[in-house]
């Protein structure tokens, strides 16, 4: 999508390992998500951020980290994977206010 | 507690019909609901927004009805085309301490030639 990418598209990764995923904006946009997705829930919220080094937890923030040290990156941390955490990944960004988010493509994350 | 509902099952319609899909939320008066559309394998795409103080948006062959009193959305395609076939998600702010949007689970719609 424009403005935004996500990286890796896809990972197969082992239970225990760690795992960064990584959103890159290029619109400047002050507030980046990141949502996931599994079938059934819908896309629930795991952290979010409202500016370099702010970030919030999600309703789902239990075993994920996120760090954001320039306004273009938003980096999302599994510090030891599990199953329950196969899923697919969604980064988000936002101008704020009442602006609709615009979404990347996705990371489908399979945990083995 | 505060949850969307959506539709889990999918609508099927006919080409040229209007489909119609409900948005439901619970325990909060949100000051706006937002659209989205998601086609397999992509990420959602940003469909329309509805002010609390608005009670229909258009855009094209979609309208949005927003009903605080009825905690509800109606979200409809007119004329629809098999290319309208996807999942739409509602969203909506839930948490003002959060600042982030919440989803329905979306609904499916097949709009069949």
């Amino acid at each position: 999508d424009a403005g935004i990418t996500q990286s890796p598209r896809h990972k197969v990764t082992e239970t225990g390992t760690p795992v960064t995923l990584r959103c890159h904006q290029t619109e400047n946009h002050r507030y980046m998500y990141w949502y996931r997705q599994d079938p059934g829930h819908g896309l629930r919220l795991i952290h979010y951020s409202y500016g370099v080094k702010d970030t919030d937890k999600g309703e789902v923030s239990d075993g994920y980290s996120v760090s954001r040290s320039k306004t273009e990156d938003f980096l999302l941390t599994l510090e030891s994977a599990t199953s329950s955490q196969t899923s697919v990944y969604f980064c988000a960004i936002s101008g704020g206010g009442q602006d609709g988010y615009t979404f990347g493509s996705g990371t489908r994350l399979t945990v083995v | 507690s505060q949850k969307i509902e959506q539709n889990s099952e999918a609508l099927n319609i006919q080409e040229g019909k209007t489909a119609t899909l409900t948005c439901n939320y619970t325990n909060y008066s949100p000051a706006y609901l937002q659209w989205y559309r998601q086609d397999p394998g992509r990420g959602p795409v940003f469909l329309l927004l509805i002010r609390e103080n608005e009670k229909e948006k258009r855009k094209e062959r979609l309208k949005v009805t927003f009903d605080t009193t009825l905690k509800q959305s109606l979200f409809h395609i007119t004329a629809s085309q098999p290319a309208d076939s996807a999942t739409y998600l509602c969203a909506l702010l839930m948490d003002t301490g959060r600042r982030a949007l919440t989803f329905g689970s979306g609904t499916r719609l097949q709009v069949q030639p």
